[in-house]
């Protein structure tokens, strides 16, 4: 399967306990995006990367998140010290920066904090 | 008020009407645009872009009026299929995306 891969797919957590999300984009694309999703919602932009470079992140995101793309592949979403508000679908997609912005998304991570 | 707004529907139709969505977006940077899919509990998928001379794909057409801030989607000959969440995106040049909360269509036998 050559598309985003996203894992876990569900994880369950207790108020307090840190996450963390991987994300495998399409192996060519260089830029690599997370959101968040509720229901009833559209998907909300949380960070995006060029590459290794994090070039823009969210106002409305609080400093226990934390995302990494190490090595311009696959990335990584951190969630410390997570609340019930935290619950949601999170959402990778990638993305060509030659392809105008043509964004291909993963399954997600359902994530529930108790 | 949203950077991006869509009309939530529900909208009802029957099979074989024409349906048309409208998203506004608030951000006059903006560079490019795009129609995705999201079926229930699944991610979104590309439908297609918006060019402002305006584009087909078979049944489906878009349309981006750059002077009113608005883009369009128009379904014709709706099949049980087509019954999903519309979402419509704005990108601006620097890379960041921007979605709606979707449009929901029922199309009904």
């Amino acid at each position: 399967d050559t598309g985003v891969s996203q894992d876990p797919r569900h994880k369950i957590t207790k108020r307090g306990q840190n996450v963390t999300f991987r994300c495998d984009p399409i192996s060519e694309h260089n830029r690599l995006y997370w959101y968040r999703q509720t229901l009833g919602q559209g998907p909300e932009f949380l960070t995006y990367f060029q590459n290794e470079a994090q070039l823009e992140k969210s106002r409305l995101l609080s400093d226990r998140f934390s995302a990494e793309r190490p090595k311009g592949s696959f990335s990584t979403l951190e969630i410390q010290r997570t609340e019930q508000g935290d619950s949601a679908m999170y959402l990778c997609a990638s993305s060509l920066v030659s392809s105008g912005g043509e964004q291909f998304f993963g399954p997600g991570t359902r994530l529930t904090v108790l | 008020r949203k950077e991006v707004e869509q009309d939530p529907g529900p909208f009802n139709v029957p099979e074989g009407a024409t349906v048309a969505f409208n998203c506004t977006y608030s951000n006059s940077a903006s560079q490019s645009f795009f129609w995705y899919r999201q079926d229930c509990r699944k991610e979104p998928k590309l439908l297609m872009s918006v060019y402002s001379s305006g584009n087909e794909d078979g049944r489906f057409t878009a349309q981006l009026n750059r002077a009113s801030q608005y883009i369009s989607l128009l379904i014709r000959d709706s099949k049980l299929s087509d019954s999903a969440t519309y979402l419509c995106v704005e990108n601006t040049n620097a890379g960041k995306s921007t979605f709606g909360d979707g449009t929901t269509l029922t199309v009904k036998p």
